[in-house]
């Protein structure tokens, strides 16, 4: 079981280029969530997904966009670059159930210049 | 929606010395209260967690507290170790909810 992967490791992007970062479980997860961190503000839900075909904002949505076209992937996309979303982003995944963890995948830095 | 905060955001003790971190939740309905040990340039990982039927759980030299009355849970690391430090996480999620709301984490330096 790899868990929860994440593409690209690190980027770098110039202000208003885009570009998608791809988030992969092979637990069987219904839900999948995505998640910036900056230093010292810790972790801040995006947007996230309780099974395929649906998403829905989280707490700082706004420059993202997000699809979960299959179960066991989670797709978040930056359409324009804006060095304000220079940051690590992790996904998670976890079952249904309210007394279950989630799972983090390993980040991807991001740095828009 | 349910706000978690969690104190101190820094916290340094000596190595053999507990450490203690607190978490206060808003919310009465959040029942499971998962506790996270994220290490430089690593992802957050599951340390120890507890629910709200239980009121206290022991996992080696990690504990967890929960008073659901006063709405706070803790973390409790005795006989510390320097690779025990690094930035904790406490988090909330209540019942039939899709979200885990985290606090600002604390980072646990200990030194040698």
């Amino acid at each position: 079981n790899a868990g929860v992967t994440q593409t690209p490791k690190f980027r770098v992007l110039k202000t208003g280029q885009s570009m998608t970062l791809l988030c992969a479980q092979d637990m069987n997860h219904e839900y999948m969530y995505w998640y910036r961190q900056d230093p010292g503000m810790g972790l801040r839900l995006i947007h996230y997904s309780v099974g395929e075909g649906t998403t829905a904002k989280g707490e700082v949505p706004d420059g993202y966009n997000v699809s979960r076209l299959k179960k066991q992937n989670f797709l978040l996309g930056l359409e324009s670059a804006a060095p304000s979303q220079t940051s690590v982003y992790f996904c998670a995944s976890s079952y249904p159930s309210a007394q279950e963890t989630q799972y983090f995948g390993p980040g991807t830095r991001l740095l828009v210049l | 929606g349910e706000n978690v905060e969690q104190h101190p955001s820094t916290l340094s003790v000596q190595e053999g010395d507990s450490a203690v971190i607190k978490c206060t939740y808003s919310d009465s309905a959040s029942n499971y209260f998962p506790w996270y040990k994220q290490e430089l340039g690593k992802r957050p990982q599951l340390i120890i967690d507890i629910r709200s039927n239980v009121g206290e759980k022991k996992d080696q030299r990690i504990a967890v507290t929960l008073n659901k009355t006063a709405k706070h849970f803790s973390l409790h690391i005795t006989e510390t170790q320097p690779e025990d430090s690094a930035v904790y996480f406490c988090a909330a999620r209540r019942y039939n909810f899709n979200k885990f709301y985290f606090g600002s984490g604390t980072k646990l330096n200990v030194k040698p």
